[in-house]
């Protein structure tokens, strides 16, 4: 199978702007999760959606948001773009059968805001 | 709130030696446990889980972790060192009922020397 993808890889945007991300989960995974990864901050999740809907939110602020396809694949979205969401924001699935709670992780997308 | 604390930031090992990175989690009940590792530039990669029943858990590339409900811990272990291993390896834990939501440790790099 292949694995979690995820574009663009690398990505620079300017203050203000606003971008979006894609995630195209494992073939029959049907939970995505985004979390983003700073030095400062480490590792933190922002949310998950399953079956297109919206089941847990970390504590980010309301610019970032995202959805779920039928097809499972995910885009999240930051609005008016600051300085300190450069970081790396990972995308990870989950089939979620038999209470599987392993999570794949795609490359990430590198976001730098200047 | 639940944390999880990985005490060692930076850990260096000569090559052939043992390892063990050491995972704490702060939680009331037993969370479901797991090791990630990520090289530079990568995305994560699932080394191994616990969700139940023995407290030994092997997982890929040699590795190891033992649970240990007693001292809330789950370090992670290899035998023998390989050039290859050094990488950032996180510990993350995830609530039962908490769907998808990982909480990573800071993470802990390793460095291989020859």
């Amino acid at each position: 199978k292949a694995g979690v993808t995820q574009t663009p890889r690398y990505l620079i945007k300017t203050r203000g702007q606003q971008v979006t991300l894609s995630c195209s989960p494992i073939s029959g995974h049907r939970s995505v999760s985004w979390y983003q990864q700073t030095p400062g901050q480490g590792l933190q999740f922002l949310f998950e959606y399953f079956s297109e809907t919206q089941r847990n939110k970390g504590n980010f602020p309301g610019r970032f948001s995202g959805r779920q396809f039928s097809n499972s694949r995910s885009e999240m979205n930051v609005s008016t773009l600051e300085l300190g969401d450069s970081a790396l924001y990972l995308c990870a699935s989950s089939s979620l059968t038999s209470g599987n709670y392993e999570q794949y992780f795609g490359p990430g997308t590198r976001l730098t805001v200047t | 709130a639940q944390s999880v604390t990985q005490p060692d930031i930076h850990i260096t090992v000569s090559e052939g030696a043992s390892l063990e990175l050491r995972c704490n989690y702060s939680y009331g009940a037993t969370p479901y446990l797991f090791w990630y590792v990520q090289s530079p530039g990568q995305g994560l990669q699932l080394l191994l889980k616990y969700f139940s029943g023995d407290t030994l858990v092997q997982g890929i590339k040699g590795f190891e972790a033992e649970f240990k409900r007693s001292q809330s811990s789950f370090n992670l272990r290899k035998p023998s060192v390989h050039w290859s291993d050094a990488a950032e390896y996180f510990c993350a834990v995830a609530l039962s009922g908490g769907y998808n939501k990982l909480i990573f440790g800071a993470g802990t790099r390793l460095a291989v020397h020859p």
